[in-house]
Formats: structure tokens, C-alpha cells, sequence
């Protein structure tokens, strides 16, 4: 079964400075997504950014930004210009692109912004 | 357009009861997936059901169970609970099947088991 690792249970970062977070998976599958979804306190989980793990270029949505090593099986999140509201949980999600839909979770990085 | 609505959102029931879960997607969304997020183990996916079929499943006993209506709604059952089971029960919806559909979470049913 794919696994996905997030070693920072917590990270805290000043507000208009950048953050990244941190994502190792583990598949022997060569068609898969990635994703980082937000969960704000008591809120509803939101998708940030998504990346098809046959596109070489990093996907980018507004200030987030991610960096995807294919080879390394890395996919770190980057936040720039981070706000108050950037504050939540954020996970870390494999998906394959073949054996059913169900998501792999990782077991999320508590990100605080500091005013 | 609503969002993902899930009811109720909060739930207490004792050792051994049952207890069923609503979701009711997003309007035109045919793809029902739910989740069990504990601050042990995180997301886990429980199941996902699509044109009211259950077309994946996770690794989870067979107490846990569901279904989906013919206009999309999905109830999910949680039979001789434990207390193994208090958690936020989320569902997400998406337009289609496919590994790259975003899927649109819940704000999740919090049970909790005595």
C-alpha cells in the first residue's frame, strides 16, 4: 500500500514570510496525483494544488507554490507571502491514477502564523 | 452552488449502538467518498460510491457500511460501535470518478462513543 510521510507535525512561520512543508511518499506506481489540501480549525477541508506525476513543471496556484522530485519521491509545499488565514492543517494526499480512487493521506503539518 | 452537507454534525452514542451518517453532495456531483479522521490515525479512506455503487473500499471492518441514492445522497452505517470509533466522519463529493477530480469535503460529523 502506498504510504505518505509528513515529519513536521508542526511549523509556524511570520506572517509575509514563506514556509514550505514537507511530503515523502512511497509507491511503485509510475501514474499518480499529488495534492495538499488545507484544513482551517473547525473548517472544511479545501484543496490547495494538485500535480500529475507525469508533468515535469511544478504546479503553482496564486502563493502556493509546490516542489515535486519525482525520483525522490518528494512533494513539498511552498507558501509564500504567508496570512493569517494560510493557518490550518495541511495534508499531504496520494492518489493513483490506476488502482481505484481512494486518497492516502498523510498525518498533516499544523501550520501557525505568527502576526 | 451548496457545498457538501453533512448531518448531523455532531453525534453521541453508547457502546454497541449503531449509528447512520448523511451526506448529501454537491449539486450534479455523482462520486461519494468517506473518510475517518482521528487524531491517532489520521485520514483513512472508509469507501467510495459512484452511480450507487461501491466502487472502492478501505480496510475497514465490516461493521462500517453504506450506500448511495439515486440522487446521490449517501448514508453511512456504523454498526455495534466502540469506542475505537469517535471520530470526524467526512464525506467528499466529486463531479466524476477519476484520480484527478477534485474532491469537495464535508464539515464532517463528529461522533463520539461512550
Amino acid at each position: 500500500a502506498q504510504t505518505v510521510t509528513q515529519s513536521q507535525p508542526e511549523m509556524s512561520v511570520q506572517e509575509a514570510e514563506t514556509v514550505t512543508l514537507s511530503c515523502t511518499y512511497d509507491t511503485s506506481e509510475s501514474d499518480y496525483y499529488l495534492f495538499w489540501y488545507k484544513q482551517p480549525p473547525s473548517r472544511q477541508m479545501i484543496l490547495v494544488i494538485r500535480q500529475e506525476a507525469y508533468k515535469q513543471q511544478n504546479a503553482t496556484e496564486n502563493r502556493f507554490s509546490v516542489n515535486f522530485q519525482k525520483a525522490a519521491k518528494s512533494f513539498s509545499l511552498k507558501i509564500s507571502d504567508s496570512q493569517l488565514g494560510d493557518a490550518a492543517m495541511y495534508f499531504c494526499a496520494y492518489r493513483s491514477a490506476n488502482t481505484g480512487n481512494q486518497f492516502y493521506f498523510g498525518t498533516g503539518t499544523s501550520l501557525t502564523v505568527i502576526p | 452552488k451548496a457545498g457538501v452537507t453533512q448531518t448531523p454534525r455532531y453525534l453521541i452514542k453508547t457502546r454497541g449502538q449503531q449509528v447512520t451518517l448523511s451526506c448529501s453532495p454537491i449539486s450534479g456531483h455523482r462520486s461519494v467518498s468517506w473518510y475517518q479522521q482521528t487524531p491517532g490515525q489520521g485520514l483513512q479512506f472508509l469507501f467510495e460510491y459512484f452511480s450507487e455503487t461501491q466502487r472502492n473500499k478501505g480496510n475497514f471492518p465490516g461493521r462500517f457500511s453504506g450506500r448511495q441514492f439515486s440522487n446521490s445522497r449517501s448514508e453511512m452505517n456504523v454498526s455495534t460501535l466502540e469506542l475505537g470509533d469517535s471520530a470526524l466522519y467526512l464525506c467528499a463529493s466529486s463531479f466524476r470518478q477519476g484520480a484527478y477530480n477534485e474532491q469537495f469535503f464535508g464539515p464532517g460529523t463528529r461522533l463520539t462513543v461512550l
